[in-house]
């Protein structure tokens, strides 16, 4: 069965500090992996996928297969970053997408 | 809003009552999921489609049912809702296979069952 873990279900942390939050995921397949943001009062939104590398508003995920993460990390906290994070997993075939248990980040100025 | 509406927006209903929700698009797109969310739990998904008439079960799909006759539509029914289902419930939409496809969310509803 697949699975995400997001063990902090709170993280605060001051503005300038670097950031970082976890996931696990369980999963026989491939896995393809996102981190998705909620802002307060807006949708739930896609932040970044695995598959394409990339760095959007500063933060970076690395799927490390051997230890089964796909940690989102942050050099530099800033206030905006305050939002609920949700880390996923995509099942191929019928596309069965599931979220972790979500971490509340909070940046102290 | 990325085409997908949810509707009602709020509901209050009495326990053992009968309550559908509705997931509206206009985009096409293949895939649609209904999540519950509840602090401490995050997003658990409770029924997804992969076409019309297409549906699979998620991790809490006690007590909840669903249907998709057509592309747009994707209803969830709590056939005789409980306190436990007291929740806000988002409906998300997905194009196509693979991971280079973003899932968009509706705005949420808010279900209170008394």
């Amino acid at each position: 069965a697949q699975r995400v873990t997001q063990p902090e279900k709170l993280l605060s942390v001051f503005k300038g500090a670097p950031v970082e939050l976890k996931c696990n995921y369980s999963y026989s397949g491939s896995p393809e992996l996102f981190w998705y943001v909620q802002y307060s009062r807006q949708r739930l939104q896609l932040l970044l996928r695995h598959i394409s590398r990339e760095s959007i508003k500063g933060f970076t995920a690395d799927l490390n297969k051997g230890e089964t993460s796909f940690h989102l990390k942050k050099p530099f906290a800033q206030e905006e970053d305050s939002a609920m994070y949700y880390c996923a997993l995509l099942r191929g075939g019928a596309q069965k997408l599931v979220f972790g248990q979500g971490t509340r980040l909070t940046i102290n100025p | 809003d990325a085409g997908i509406t949810q509707s009602p927006r709020h509901k209050v209903t009495e326990t053992g009552t009968p309550v559908t929700l509705r997931c509206h698009q206009t985009e096409n797109h293949r895939y649609m999921y209904w999540y519950r969310q509840d602090p401490g739990h995050g997003l658990r998904l409770i029924h997804y489609s992969y076409g019309v008439k297409d549906t699979d079960k998620g991790e809490v799909s006690d007590g909840y049912s669903v249907s998709r006759s057509k592309t747009e539509d994707f209803l969830l029914t709590l056939e005789s809702a409980t306190s436990s289902q007291t929740s806000v419930y988002f409906c998300a939409i997905r194009p196509g296979q693979g991971a280079n496809t973003e899932a968009f969310f509706g705005q949420g509803t808010r279900l209170t069952v008394v």
